[in-house]
């Protein structure tokens, strides 16, 4: 089946920094991701949408600027979060289409970000 | 718009069965998911509807009635392993065919 990773799996930065993650889909070229924040015991919040070689399109109530999004091939997507804050620490979780017209979605692991 | 209604938590018993119910309405409807996400994870797939209908796979079948806007998860032979929040998300023509989540329900199984 189709895999998607995720690095790192979590990670902890000081408030004001910039950390970023990356997602790969390891065994098939995703056209589309997609990046998901989720807070403790709530759902999934869907952040932005990448297509590769084109500009990623957020989602209302989403920074562009704080959270950069670069889906430069097929098989790699990365998130930036910039000047990090205690309010950002999240899960991050990125899933992915690929070109065969399946309709799942695939999901990496998910990184944990916490910023102290 | 979108609106995606479940249940927040239900309980259930080991060896029971239990149905988990979600409510949609969104303008360009392409589908059903389920998901099953355990604490700290994230989510896997367990169905996919398009079609009115029931699906089933093993212990979990999903069914939905496109023109109720209504689909149920129904989890039979309950283990404690199924203790997980239950996601039912929404792909959405009309939002770039975007998978869209509701809030989740979390299954709490007692022995």
């Amino acid at each position: 089946g189709a895999v998607v990773s995720q690095h790192p799996s979590w990670v902890i930065c000081k408030s004001g920094t910039s950390v970023k993650i990356e997602c790969r889909s390891l065994d098939f070229q995703a056209t589309t991701m997609f990046w998901y924040r989720q807070f403790p015991k709530q759902s999934l919040m869907l952040m932005a949408t990448s297509n590769e070689g084109s500009k990623a399109t957020y989602e209302q109530g989403v920074e562009k600027d704080k959270f950069l999004i670069n889906h430069a091939s097929l098989t790699l997507s990365t998130l930036t979060v910039t000047s990090a804050h205690p309010e950002d620490s999240s899960f991050y979780i990125c899933s992915a289409r690929g070109t065969s017209g399946w309709y799942e979605q695939y999901f990496g692991p998910g990184t944990r970000l916490t910023v102290t | 718009g979108q609106n995606i209604d479940q249940p927040t938590e239900m309980t259930a018993t080991e060896g029971a069965i239990v149905q988990i119910n979600c409510t949609y309405q969104t303008s360009g409807f392409n589908g059903l998911f389920w998901y099953q996400q355990h604490a700290g994870e994230a989510p896997t797939f367990l169905s996919y509807n398009v079609l009115d209908g029931l699906e089933e796979k093993g212990r979990f079948s999903s069914f939905l009635s496109r023109s109720k806007g209504y689909s149920y998860l129904l989890l039979k032979e309950l283990q404690m392993k199924d203790s997980a929040s239950y996601l039912c998300a929404v792909r959405d023509l009309d939002r770039d065919d975007k998978i869209i989540f509701g809030k989740g329900t979390r299954l709490h199984i007692l022995p």
